[in-house]
């Protein structure tokens, strides 16, 4: 069974901090794609990492996908209030060909 | 955004009685999921739909059934409604199978009483 490992599950920060948030797996994954899902919202799609070692800037979060396919990791400079949500990592190359899904990391920035 | 759309978004139902979500999607995408969110468990794959009248099970299949007469539909059905089927419910769809941006539906939150 393909399992993606996130840590820390809980994170709670004041604004301004950075921060890291880990997504490991013992499996290879042709993609790995970060979602974010504020409280009482469905995921959205942040970015899809595609190529080993790749590195992916959205504004003040960036995205790396491991050189083994295997693990990635997002970074968040500044922390602001609005980053507040659940952050889910999705492997693709599921037994069922479907995506795999961490089970996240909840973030909480406070003012 | 994808046209996907979940309905009911709330219900509160009965032990024993059964149940059927309906995901409805405008974007002609090939693939369909049924998830639940649990606190602690994350997204976990019930059934998935690859074309009309394609279906497999997830990882947490049992107490579930889904059918797709349409593209553009995909139901799941509680066969008799339990406690432990209480959650979160999301359907999403894909234009590819993995590796391609899943676009979700608003969820749903079922209670079993």
């Amino acid at each position: 069974t393909q399992l993606l490992e996130q840590s820390p599950q809980f994170l709670s920060i004041q604004e301004g901090e950075n921060l890291t948030v880990y997504c490991n797996s013992s499996s290879v994954f042709s993609s790995l794609q970060w979602y974010r899902q504020e409280p009482g919202e469905s995921p959205v799609l942040l970015v899809t990492v595609v190529t080993g070692g790749e590195v992916k800037k959205l504004k003040r979060l960036t995205f790396q996908f491991g050189d083994a396919r295997k693990d990635s990791s997002l970074h968040i400079t500044a922390a602001q209030p609005g980053d507040t949500g659940l952050y889910l990592c999705a492997g693709a190359g599921g037994s069922q060909g479907n995506l795999i899904f961490g089970k996240g990391t909840k973030l909480s920035v406070k003012p | 955004d994808a046209g996907i759309t979940q309905s009911p978004r709330h219900k509160v139902t009965e032990t024993g009685t059964p149940v059927t979500l309906r995901c409805h999607q405008t974007e002609n995408h090939r693939y369909m999921y049924w998830y639940r969110q649990d606190p602690g468990h994350g997204l976990r794959l019930i059934h998935y739909s690859y074309g009309v009248k394609d279906t497999d099970k997830g990882e947490v299949s049992d107490g579930y059934s889904v059918s797709r007469s349409k593209t553009e539909d995909f139901l799941l059905t509680l066969e008799s409604a339990t406690s432990s089927q209480t959650s979160v419910y999301f359907c999403a769809t894909e234009t590819n199978q993995g590796g391609t941006e899943a676009f979700f539906g608003q969820g749903t939150r079922l209670t079993v009483v």
